[in-house]
């Protein structure tokens, strides 16, 4: 069974300081896992994946995420936030048998204040 | 390459009615999932198509249903609708059957069920 749990379903930071949003998922698989972003009104952007391969993975726009098997995790972070960056974001969770069933986090929508 | 669209965007129904939703992947996609969103339940998985056969299923009633076509082309079907399937429907496209594959979403249809 895989699942996915995004830690904040509200994170807010001030333009031109670090974003952390958590991610924590669970599967009996070795997972392929996603960061989206959903701008208002638009639809689903691909941020970065990460496929077993190295466990920092760089996306767009300065965004990064680190995969730690240890800790089950797959934080996105970037250094230094832009009011662009306002949005939700979702971490994803793919893989099994029989191919991918794609679960979704809730979301973390991000506030970026000037 | 163009990117997945969906048809229509935006439709409003009155309960008990039927809908039919459309979608058209990436040229040389052959994958085909489709998606719910709504503010209460996130972004759940409905059905997942490749090669017009039906691969994956989340946890909806039979009243959703949907078919791939043999030019990757998709359609969802919901019959008898209720106030509660009022949502954004997402269409996601990649290029094969794996985990690993990067998924690019549609814009979504709105549908209003009153």
């Amino acid at each position: 069974a895989q699942s996915v749990t995004q830690l904040d379903s509200h994170v807010s930071v001030s333009e031109g300081t670090p974003v952390l949003l958590r991610c924590n998922y669970s599967s009996s698989y070795s997972p392929s896992l996603f960061w989206y972003v959903q701008h208002p009104n638009k639809g689903l952007q691909l941020l970065l994946k990460y496929t077993s391969a190295a466990t920092l993975v760089k996306g767009i726009n300065g965004f990064e995420a680190e995969f730690k098997k240890s800790e089950t995790s797959f934080h996105l972070t970037k250094p230094s936030a832009h009011m662009s960056d306002a949005a939700e974001y979702f971490c994803v969770v793919s893989g099994g048998p029989g191919g991918f069933k794609t679960i979704f986090g809730a979301g973390t929508r991000l506030f970026v204040k000037a | 390459k163009a990117g997945v669209t969906q048809t229509p965007r935006y439709l409003i129904k009155t309960r008990g009615q039927q809908v039919t939703l459309s979608c058209s992947p990436i040229s040389g996609h052959r994958s085909v999932s489709w998606y719910q969103q709504t503010p209460g339940q996130g972004l759940q998985f409905l059905f997942e198509y490749f090669s017009e056969t039906q691969r994956n299923k989340g946890n909806f009633p039979g009243r959703f249903s949907g078919r791939q076509f043999s030019n990757s082309r998709s359609e969802m079907n919901v019959s008898t609708l209720e106030l509660g399937d009022s949502a954004l429907y997402l269409c996601a496209s990649s290029e094969g059957q794996a985990s690993t594959d990067t998924q690019y979403f549609g814009p979504g249809t709105r549908l209003t069920v009153l």
